[in-house]
């Protein structure tokens, strides 16, 4: 059975301060997902990596895939009140229907 | 485009009674996901679609739960008797096959007391 692991499960930090937050397996993923999700909303996506020791950003997110694309992490500057949410990642699997299997969370509150 | 559009967003019921989640997936997308979202398990994917059809339901708990898709534009997914444990938030989401970008919609919480 594919499993992620994300960790922290829970993070509080102040505003201004850097972040970074885990996605691992012991299995390989043909793409890897992340979302946010804030309270009382579905996931929302912010990314998706494909190639092994891919690195994006978006504003002040920066997202890199392992090179044997078994893991992910991602990395927030500057953190901002609005950064606030529950952070999902997702891997793909390598079979044809490329089912996402999904990680537990990190749940990042970012105080003023 | 007004995305994956779930109902209802809130659903209060006694132990026992049917629940039926409606959801209509974005056009033109040819998979529907039905998840559940809880605290200890984060999201479970329940059953998916393809064209109408069901791929792969192994994530539906019991028999109490059962879902289907008459069409492309939409889908449902029942519950009967419903029970306490069910109580959670299930999402719907769709993406175009061949894709793995997943859309969601904004939930339903179910509440069974």
């Amino acid at each position: 059975t594919q499993l992620l692991e994300q960790s922290p499960q829970f993070l509080s930090i102040q505003e201004g301060e850097n972040l970074t937050v885990y996605c691992n397996s012991s299995s390989v993923f043909s793409s890897l997902q992340w979302y946010r999700q804030e309270p009382g909303e579905g996931p929302v996506l912010l990314v998706t990596v494909v190639t092994g020791g891919e690195v994006k950003k978006l504003k002040r997110l920066t997202f890199q895939f392992g090179d044997a694309r078994k893991d992910s992490s991602l990395h927030i500057t500057a953190a901002q009140p609005g950064d606030t949410g529950l952070y999902l990642c997702a891997g793909a699997s390598t079979g044809n229907n490329r089912k996402l299997i999904w990680g537990l969370g990190t749940s990042l509150a970012v105080n003023p | 485009d007004a995305g994956v559009i779930q109902s209802p967003r809130h659903e209060v019921t006694e132990m026992g009674q049917e629940v039926t989640l409606r959801c209509k997936p974005i056009s033109g997308h040819n998979s529907l996901f039905w998840y559940r979202q809880t605290m200890m398990r984060g999201l479970e994917l329940l059953i998916y679609f393809n064209n109408n059809v069901p791929i792969d339901d192994s994530g539906m708990p019991e028999d109490r739960f059962s879902a289907k898709m008459p069409n492309a534009s939409f889908s449902t997914l029942k519950i009967q008797p419903s029970e306490p444990r069910d109580s959670a938030v299930y999402f719907c989401a769709s993406r175009r096959t061949g894709n793995t970008e997943a859309f969601f919609g904004q939930g339903t919480r179910l509440t069974v007391v």
